[in-house]
């Protein structure tokens, strides 16, 4: 079966500070990939897909990359943060051409 | 452009009554239709779709929900809860033929169960 991991479950990060949070995918090969940021009263932001290796488009102008190095593999990453990064992040996958998304258990980010 | 529209942000209700939970969502072609739950501190858990078929679409935890595509509605019910259904609940959409299956969510609703 599938399992997604997301990795911390919690950070605290002062502004200005890098960023990097990683999700990663077992149990299924050539996944899209997808991550979300979840704010108080805003519901979810989609922030990145992924479609394949080096292959992701961001749905929203921000202070924040996403890379995928590896198949299963999809990393979130700042070079500084902002106190509006704060947020609860999620990460998703789906299989290839279908439209049912399975999300992580998410990564609490606090930025101070 | 898809939206979705939960009508209620908080919905509050006693131990064993009924509940449903409203959304609305507007579309220019045909849609697949998800509820998923989100228990505090944790992420969304699917609760059931919609792709095709039978109007009336069954999930876990014993909720069911209804697709009506003359009101352009997806409700999400339940005829008894319990305390253990006090989550947040969010309705998505998904246009046919997405090639990266992107989903555009509702604001979530509140269901508090009361004992």
């Amino acid at each position: 079966s599938q399992t997604i991991h997301q990795w911390p479950a919690t950070l605290v990060q002062p502004v200005g500070s890098p960023l990097s949070l990683e999700c990663t995918v077992e149990g299924t090969s050539n996944p899209n990939l997808y991550w979300y940021r979840q704010a108080a009263g805003r519901g979810l932001q989609l922030l990145f897909y992924s479609i394949g290796i080096d292959q992701i488009s961001s749905e929203v102008p921000q202070n924040l990359s996403a890379s995928r190095p590896q198949d299963r593999q999809f990393i979130l990453s700042s070079k500084k943060l902002l106190l509006s990064d704060s947020g609860f992040y999620l990460c998703a996958w789906s299989a290839v051409s279908t439209d049912t998304q399975y999300f992580g258990p998410g990564t609490r980010l606090t930025v101070l | 452009a898809q939206s979705v529209t939960q009508l209620d942000s908080q919905v509050p209700v006693f131990e064993e009554a009924p509940v449903e939970l409203r959304c609305n969502y507007s579309s220019s072609v045909s849609v697949y239709l998800f509820w998923y739950v989100q228990y505090p501190n944790q992420g969304l858990q699917l609760l059931l779709k919609y792709l095709s078929g039978s109007t009336l679409v069954k999930g876990i935890n014993g909720f069911e929900a209804e697709f009506n595509k003359s009101q352009t509605s997806f409700h999400l019910r339940k005829p008894s809860v319990h305390i253990s259904d006090t989550a947040e609940y969010f309705c998505a959409v998904s246009d046919l033929g997405g090639s990266q299956g992107n989903l555009i969510f509702g604001k979530g609703t509140k269901l508090s169960v009361k004992p």
